[in-house]
Protein backbone atom coordinates (compact mmCIF):
# COMPACT_ATOMS: atom_id res chain seq x y z
CA UNK A 1 0.00 0.00 0.00
CA UNK A 2 1.02 3.67 0.12
CA UNK A 3 3.82 4.78 2.17
CA UNK A 4 5.01 8.11 4.12
CA UNK A 5 8.40 7.80 5.34
CA UNK A 6 10.39 9.64 7.88
CA UNK A 7 14.01 10.54 7.63
CA UNK A 8 15.50 10.29 10.42
CA UNK A 9 14.40 7.49 12.84
CA UNK A 10 15.83 8.82 15.75
CA UNK A 11 17.59 12.29 16.46
CA UNK A 12 19.16 13.38 19.31
CA UNK A 13 20.31 16.83 20.22
CA UNK A 14 20.82 19.52 23.20
CA UNK A 15 17.89 21.89 24.31
CA UNK A 16 18.35 25.13 22.38
CA UNK A 17 19.51 23.46 19.05
CA UNK A 18 17.58 23.51 15.90
CA UNK A 19 16.15 20.62 13.98
CA UNK A 20 14.30 19.28 11.40
CA UNK A 21 12.33 16.76 10.72
CA UNK A 22 11.79 15.31 7.22
CA UNK A 23 8.80 13.32 5.98
CA UNK A 24 8.44 12.52 2.11
CA UNK A 25 4.44 11.91 1.81
CA UNK A 26 2.61 9.83 -0.59
CA UNK A 27 3.18 10.64 -3.92
CA UNK A 28 -0.74 11.88 -5.10
CA UNK A 29 -1.58 13.26 -1.87
CA UNK A 30 -2.04 17.16 -1.29
CA UNK A 31 -2.56 17.30 2.68
CA UNK A 32 0.04 16.88 5.14
CA UNK A 33 -0.02 16.17 9.23
CA UNK A 34 2.16 15.96 11.78
CA UNK A 35 1.38 14.43 15.25
CA UNK A 36 3.39 14.31 18.34
CA UNK A 37 3.18 11.42 20.94
CA UNK A 38 5.02 11.53 24.17
CA UNK A 39 5.94 8.20 26.01
CA UNK A 40 3.10 6.81 27.31
CA UNK A 41 0.01 8.99 26.02
CA UNK A 42 -1.99 9.68 23.25
CA UNK A 43 -0.78 10.91 19.54
CA UNK A 44 -2.10 14.63 19.54
CA UNK A 45 -2.58 16.39 16.38
CA UNK A 46 -0.50 19.47 15.82
CA UNK A 47 -0.59 21.00 12.89
CA UNK A 48 -1.66 20.27 8.58
CA UNK A 49 -0.85 22.28 5.62
CA UNK A 50 -2.42 22.46 2.52
CA UNK A 51 -1.55 24.41 -0.55
CA UNK A 52 1.57 25.74 1.00
CA UNK A 53 -0.76 27.05 3.72
CA UNK A 54 -1.11 26.05 7.45
CA UNK A 55 -4.90 25.29 7.75
CA UNK A 56 -5.11 23.80 11.51
CA UNK A 57 -2.85 24.14 14.35
CA UNK A 58 -2.97 22.96 17.78
CA UNK A 59 -2.10 24.34 20.78
CA UNK A 60 0.95 22.52 20.79
CA UNK A 61 2.25 23.87 18.01
CA UNK A 62 4.08 26.39 19.78
CA UNK A 63 5.95 29.46 18.10
CA UNK A 64 9.09 27.39 17.67
CA UNK A 65 7.63 25.53 15.55
CA UNK A 66 7.24 25.74 11.70
CA UNK A 67 6.13 23.71 8.26
CA UNK A 68 6.83 23.99 5.41
CA UNK A 69 6.88 21.81 1.84
CA UNK A 70 8.89 23.86 -0.65
CA UNK A 71 8.42 23.02 -4.43
CA UNK A 72 7.22 19.24 -3.48
CA UNK A 73 10.25 17.86 -1.49
CA UNK A 74 9.86 17.53 1.99
CA UNK A 75 7.50 17.88 4.19
CA UNK A 76 9.55 19.33 7.14
CA UNK A 77 9.11 20.03 10.65
CA UNK A 78 11.55 22.61 11.91
CA UNK A 79 12.10 23.22 16.09
CA UNK A 80 14.03 26.17 16.79
CA UNK A 81 15.32 26.58 19.03
CA UNK A 82 14.21 23.25 21.03
CA UNK A 83 13.29 22.46 24.57
CA UNK A 84 13.10 19.15 26.85
CA UNK A 85 9.43 19.10 26.32
CA UNK A 86 9.90 18.44 22.72
CA UNK A 87 11.45 14.85 23.15
CA UNK A 88 8.24 12.68 21.78
CA UNK A 89 7.93 11.07 19.06
CA UNK A 90 6.88 12.94 15.92
CA UNK A 91 4.25 11.65 13.12
CA UNK A 92 3.88 12.57 9.73
CA UNK A 93 0.63 11.68 7.76
CA UNK A 94 -0.52 12.09 4.44
CA UNK A 95 -4.02 12.46 2.78
CA UNK A 96 -5.75 12.84 -0.59
CA UNK A 97 -7.86 16.45 -0.86
CA UNK A 98 -11.68 15.32 0.95
CA UNK A 99 -13.42 15.95 3.88
CA UNK A 100 -13.33 11.96 4.87
CA UNK A 101 -9.75 10.86 3.68
CA UNK A 102 -7.69 8.13 4.68
CA UNK A 103 -4.86 9.84 6.61
CA UNK A 104 -1.38 7.56 5.91
CA UNK A 105 0.57 7.54 8.80
CA UNK A 106 5.45 7.10 8.62
CA UNK A 107 6.79 4.85 10.94
CA UNK A 108 7.69 8.23 13.67
CA UNK A 109 11.17 10.32 14.54
CA UNK A 110 11.91 9.94 17.87
CA UNK A 111 13.51 13.35 18.84
CA UNK A 112 15.43 13.20 21.91
CA UNK A 113 16.47 16.80 23.30
CA UNK A 114 19.03 16.41 26.33
CA UNK B 1 -9.34 19.51 22.53
CA UNK B 2 -11.20 16.85 22.39
CA UNK B 3 -11.40 13.83 24.50
CA UNK B 4 -11.17 10.26 23.43
CA UNK B 5 -11.08 7.51 25.45
CA UNK B 6 -10.30 3.93 24.97
CA UNK B 7 -11.22 1.01 27.00
CA UNK B 8 -9.64 -1.20 28.31
CA UNK B 9 -6.25 0.22 28.29
CA UNK B 10 -4.78 -3.75 27.73
CA UNK B 11 -6.32 -7.05 26.74
CA UNK B 12 -5.05 -10.48 26.62
CA UNK B 13 -7.64 -12.81 24.57
CA UNK B 14 -6.52 -16.80 23.51
CA UNK B 15 -6.02 -17.38 19.88
CA UNK B 16 -9.45 -17.85 17.91
CA UNK B 17 -11.29 -16.00 20.69
CA UNK B 18 -12.97 -12.56 20.50
CA UNK B 19 -11.04 -9.36 21.45
CA UNK B 20 -13.83 -6.00 21.89
CA UNK B 21 -12.14 -3.21 22.32
CA UNK B 22 -14.12 0.35 23.20
CA UNK B 23 -13.95 4.16 22.28
CA UNK B 24 -16.24 6.75 23.11
CA UNK B 25 -15.47 10.53 22.17
CA UNK B 26 -16.94 13.45 24.42
CA UNK B 27 -17.27 15.98 21.48
CA UNK B 28 -20.41 16.10 20.06
CA UNK B 29 -19.44 17.54 16.78
CA UNK B 30 -17.16 14.27 15.89
CA UNK B 31 -19.30 12.51 12.96
CA UNK B 32 -16.54 10.06 11.65
CA UNK B 33 -14.30 7.36 13.55
CA UNK B 34 -11.52 5.37 12.39
CA UNK B 35 -9.68 2.49 14.06
CA UNK B 36 -5.92 1.94 13.27
CA UNK B 37 -3.27 -0.70 14.06
CA UNK B 38 0.08 -0.11 15.29
CA UNK B 39 2.89 -2.98 15.61
CA UNK B 40 5.55 -2.05 17.79
CA UNK B 41 8.03 0.40 16.28
CA UNK B 42 5.95 0.99 13.11
CA UNK B 43 3.42 2.85 11.27
CA UNK B 44 -0.16 2.92 12.36
CA UNK B 45 -2.35 1.54 9.61
CA UNK B 46 -6.26 2.30 8.72
CA UNK B 47 -8.28 -1.15 9.86
CA UNK B 48 -11.48 0.75 9.50
CA UNK B 49 -14.19 4.22 9.29
CA UNK B 50 -17.23 4.26 10.12
CA UNK B 51 -19.46 7.32 10.60
CA UNK B 52 -23.07 5.69 10.19
CA UNK B 53 -25.42 4.57 13.15
CA UNK B 54 -24.51 0.70 13.21
CA UNK B 55 -21.99 -1.99 12.09
CA UNK B 56 -19.59 -2.77 10.06
CA UNK B 57 -17.76 -6.00 8.91
CA UNK B 58 -14.81 -6.76 7.12
CA UNK B 59 -13.47 -10.10 7.46
CA UNK B 60 -12.39 -11.15 10.80
CA UNK B 61 -13.17 -7.55 12.27
CA UNK B 62 -16.77 -5.53 12.94
CA UNK B 63 -17.05 -2.26 13.70
CA UNK B 64 -20.02 -0.64 15.56
CA UNK B 65 -21.42 2.65 15.76
CA UNK B 66 -23.91 4.55 18.25
CA UNK B 67 -23.99 8.34 17.35
CA UNK B 68 -25.91 9.24 20.24
CA UNK B 69 -23.61 8.30 22.68
CA UNK B 70 -20.89 8.79 20.26
CA UNK B 71 -19.58 5.30 20.98
CA UNK B 72 -17.64 2.82 18.53
CA UNK B 73 -16.18 -0.22 19.75
CA UNK B 74 -14.34 -3.05 17.45
CA UNK B 75 -14.71 -6.60 17.31
CA UNK B 76 -11.62 -9.21 16.37
CA UNK B 77 -13.04 -12.37 15.70
CA UNK B 78 -11.03 -15.44 15.67
CA UNK B 79 -8.20 -13.64 17.04
CA UNK B 80 -4.37 -14.56 15.61
CA UNK B 81 -1.14 -13.57 17.40
CA UNK B 82 -0.23 -11.53 14.59
CA UNK B 83 -3.04 -9.46 15.68
CA UNK B 84 -1.57 -8.76 18.86
CA UNK B 85 -1.23 -4.72 18.49
CA UNK B 86 -2.16 -1.39 19.83
CA UNK B 87 -5.19 -0.24 18.59
CA UNK B 88 -5.85 3.18 18.00
CA UNK B 89 -9.45 5.02 17.86
CA UNK B 90 -9.41 8.46 16.09
CA UNK B 91 -12.85 10.96 16.01
CA UNK B 92 -12.42 13.10 12.64
CA UNK B 93 -12.73 16.48 14.20
CA UNK B 94 -15.17 19.69 12.21
CA UNK B 95 -12.17 21.41 10.27
CA UNK B 96 -9.79 20.12 7.96
CA UNK B 97 -9.02 16.13 8.41
CA UNK B 98 -7.98 16.63 12.35
CA UNK B 99 -7.66 13.82 13.37
CA UNK B 100 -7.94 12.99 17.70
CA UNK B 101 -6.25 9.48 19.30
CA UNK B 102 -7.12 7.57 22.36
CA UNK B 103 -4.85 6.16 24.17
CA UNK B 104 -4.94 3.12 22.47
CA UNK B 105 -5.76 -0.48 23.53
CA UNK B 106 -2.99 -3.10 23.80
CA UNK B 107 -3.95 -6.38 22.43
CA UNK B 108 -2.23 -9.52 23.13
CA UNK B 109 -3.44 -12.68 21.70
CA UNK B 110 -1.85 -15.44 23.06
CA UNK B 111 -1.25 -19.07 20.84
Amino acid sequence: GPKVLQIPSHQIIDMGQMVTLNCDPVSNHLYFYWYKQILGQQMEFLVNFYNGKVMEKSKLFKDQFSVERPDGSYFTLKIQPTALEDSAVYFCASSLPGDYAEQFFGPGTRLTVL
Amino acid sequence: QQKVQQSPESLIVPEGGMASLNCTSSDRNVDYFWWYRQHSGKSPKMLMSIFSNGEKEEGRFTVHLNKASLHTSLHIRDSQPSDSALYLCAALGPNYNVLYFGSGTKLTVEP
